[in-house]
């Protein structure tokens, strides 16, 4: 069981958006602006999308956007692309002994 | 361009060691705090643990399943970045991917990871 919390699968159409979520707690997500997301495509490394909950890398696509409220964080994907179809996860720093924390990951289907 | 490619994985026995060497180009590597974050077939990712860079004291953590039996190490010299393994399960069978950890869960650049097969 990972320590943050995503849907194991969300879909969409060409030119629709997604939101994925990302549920934590008050010692992850609750407590720090330490969120990333990865895209990694099949038999592929992972690759950076957001860092610092909304920061988008040099390169990054302006249709990924990140976003916090509490202890949930969300990766929004605007004007869906069939390249987009990939397994999306979350990150977030926890501090502690346990130091950093991974989602599930998302199945982003476009249909 | 950054470069990071791994190197070392195989087979290995219940109970055997393995060492993993990552060897970094495109950036200061001196500079750079590094990790090792894992991924077992078809699961998710999950991290196992960093090596700050010298300026930081070359402090290094790791994940829970871990800590004990793994170790971090680096030569800036050689801008390469090992991961000791020992003890080894069945569970750590996983691709093993090398990152820069620019800052806290943030993983800007990663290897093309290395397999590693616990198995008898």
């Amino acid at each position: 069981q990972s320590a943050l919390t995503q849907p194991a699968s969300v879909s969409g159409s060409p030119g629709q958006s997604v939101t994925i979520s990302c549920i934590g707690t008050n010692s992850d997500i609750g407590t720090y602006d330490l969120v990333s997301w990865y895209q990694q495509h099949p038999g592929k490394a992972p690759k950076l999308l957001i860092s610092e909950v909304t920061k988008r890398p040099s390169g990054v696509s302006g249709r990924f956007s990140g976003s916090k409220s509490g202890n949930t964080a969300s990766l929004t994907i605007s004007g869906l692309q069939p390249e987009d179809e990939a397994d999306y996860y979350c990150c977030s720093y926890a501090g502690g002994r346990t130091f950093v924390v991974f989602g599930g990951g998302t199945k982003l289907t476009v249909l | 361009e950054v470069q990071l490619v791994e190197s070392g994985g195989g087979l290995v026995k219940p109970g055997g060691s393995l060492k993993l060497a990552c060897a970094a180009s495109g950036f200061t590597f001196k500079n750079a705090w590094m990790s090792w974050v894992r991924q077992a077939p078809g699961k998710g990712l999950e991290w196992v643990g960093r090596i700050k860079s010298y300026a930081d004291g070359e402090t290094t953590d790791y994940a829970g399943p871990v800590r004990d039996r793994f170790f971090i190490s680096r030569t800036d010299s050689r801008n390469t970045v090992y991961l000791q393994m020992g003890s080894l399960k069945t569970e750590d069978t996983a691709v093993y991917y090398c990152v820069t950890n620019t800052i806290e869960a943030f993983f800007e650049f990663w290897g093309q990871g290395s397999l590693v097969t616990v198995s008898s």
